[in-house]
């Protein structure tokens, strides 16, 4: 099956540094890796994906870039602020009935003030 | 966007009990739903998958007798924690998708209690 590994556990930055998160996975058939916030008590919020068809995904401060050669992706914040602290969990996934995910262990972003 | 409702968010049961947790889509029709656990500070886990009208798909090592999941509609899904024991408090989360969609949302969880 899918296994998705996810660095680092923890990342701590000053608020307006960037922050990048990192995730690997190993099944080349995985077409589609969404990255979801998840605050404390509260349900994970999909904040940003990408389809295996682009390489490079842009909303405002958050980016996602995909290299399916090396079948990797990563996520890209920029200017944190202190509302930007969360965890925040990879995911990829295929069609196979369902797109069912594998997530990551997930990334506590703290941004301090 | 996508609403999924999640209910009851808090839930305190003696041992021996059953609970009853629904997850409903509001605006869209959700052909799969999955259920999650999550324990403090750690990843979603997966405990089964479900499709409108069929029986769940549980994963490996979830009891399917204990974790009862019923998708009776496109718009509910719940989750029976029967003879709920101590170590089944958790949060549990359930997800929706719909029309062969990729994207999940969330619900906003059920914090589960056993006394």
């Amino acid at each position: 099956g899918e296994n998705v590994e996810q660095h680092p556990s923890t990342l701590s930055v000053q608020e307006g540094d960037s922050a990048v998160i990192k995730c690997t996975y190993s099944d080349s058939a995985s077409n589609y890796f969404p990255w979801y916030k998840q605050e404390l008590g509260k349900r994970p919020q999909l904040i940003i994906d990408i389809r295996s068809n682009v390489g490079e995904k842009k909303d405002q401060r958050i980016a996602v870039t995909l290299n399916k050669t090396a079948k990797h992706f990563s996520l890209h914040i920029t200017e944190t602020q202190p509302e930007d602290s969360a965890v925040y969990f990879c995911a990829a996934s295929k069609r196979g009935g369902s797109y069912i995910p594998t997530f990551g262990r997930g990334t506590s972003l703290i941004v301090h003030p | 966007g996508a609403v999924v409702s999640q209910h009851p968010s808090r839930v305190i049961c003696k041992s021996g009990t059953s609970v009853k947790i629904e997850c409903r889509s509001l605006d869209f029709q959700a052909t799969t739903m999955f259920w999650y656990r999550q324990f403090p500070k750690k990843s979603l886990m997966l405990m089964a998958t479900s499709n409108e009208g069929s029986k769940a798909t549980y994963e490996q090592g979830v009891e399917k007798d204990k974790f009862l999941i019923n998708h009776a509609s496109l718009t509910l899904s719940t989750l029976t924690v029967t003879s709920a024991h101590p170590e089944d408090s958790s949060f549990y989360i359930c997800s929706a998708s719909g029309g062969g969609a990729d994207t999940q949302y969330f619900g906003p969880g059920t914090r589960l209690t056993v006394l």
